[in-house]
């Protein structure tokens, strides 16, 4: 089975400096998607990056960016300029490109200093 | 407007009420599942549904059902629910084809306490 480990519970950043989230995973698949979403206080689930296995070059999305490192299955976040509305849980998803489950890590809290 | 609706928002019932928490989608999506967050534990997947009338466990199925009689619809029942089944839950849904980058789209959460 597939797992997602997010190993930082809580991060802080000082508005409009670079922070970076980390997420690995463990798999025996080579064709896979992996997802960065956003959880605000609002408690809605939005999509902020996603990510093709079989892509080597790293997903861009405005202010967020994402170090994908295939052999490593490392598949860390960067958030660029950080701004207060970027304060949220953020997950790391997997998804087998076979299979249409999605396994979630357990999140990190990003808090944005002022 | 594209979205997954879940009703009720919030709920507060006692432990051996039965209730369901409905899930609908607009987007004719095929696959269908309903997850529980916990603090610390993430998403967890209790149910999914490949299509109509084809439905199967996830990780935490105890204590819940589910039933996929229409492509839109996905409730989650709890024939007899118990105070660990407090928790925020969610539905997601999405297109089945594999092969493709398709996202999960999320409803906006049902708070659910059992006291």
């Amino acid at each position: 089975a597939q797992t997602v480990t997010q190993s930082q519970p809580e991060m802080s950043v000082q508005e409009a400096e670079t922070v970076t989230l980390s997420c690995t995973y463990d798999t025996s698949e080579s064709d896979y998607y992996l997802f960065w979403y956003k959880q605000p206080p609002s408690r809605q689930m939005i999509l902020v990056i996603r990510q093709e296995a079989y892509k080597q070059q790293n997903a861009t999305e405005n202010r967020f960016s994402v170090n994908f490192q295939k052999a490593a299955k490392s598949f860390s976040l960067k958030i660029s300029d950080s701004q207060l509305g970027d304060a949220a849980m953020y997950f790391c998803a997997y998804r087998s490109g076979g299979y249409q489950k999605v396994t979630f890590g357990t999140g990190t809290k990003l808090q944005v200093i002022p | 407007e594209a979205q997954v609706t879940q009703n009720p928002r919030y709920l507060i019932t006692v432990t051996g009420k039965k209730l369901t928490v409905t899930c609908s989608q607009n987007m004719n999506h095929e696959y269908m599942s309903w997850y529980r967050q916990d603090p610390g534990l993430g998403l967890r997947q209790i149910y999914y549904s490949m299509n109509v009338e084809v439905t199967d466990k996830g990780d935490v199925p105890e204590g819940y059902k589910v039933s996929r009689k229409e492509k839109r619809n996905f409730p989650l029942i709890l024939e007899s629910p118990s105070p660990n089944q407090t928790s925020l839950y969610f539905c997601a849904s999405s297109l089945r084809k594999t092969g493709m980058n398709t996202e999960a789209f999320f409803g906006q959460g049902t708070r659910l306490t059992v006291v």
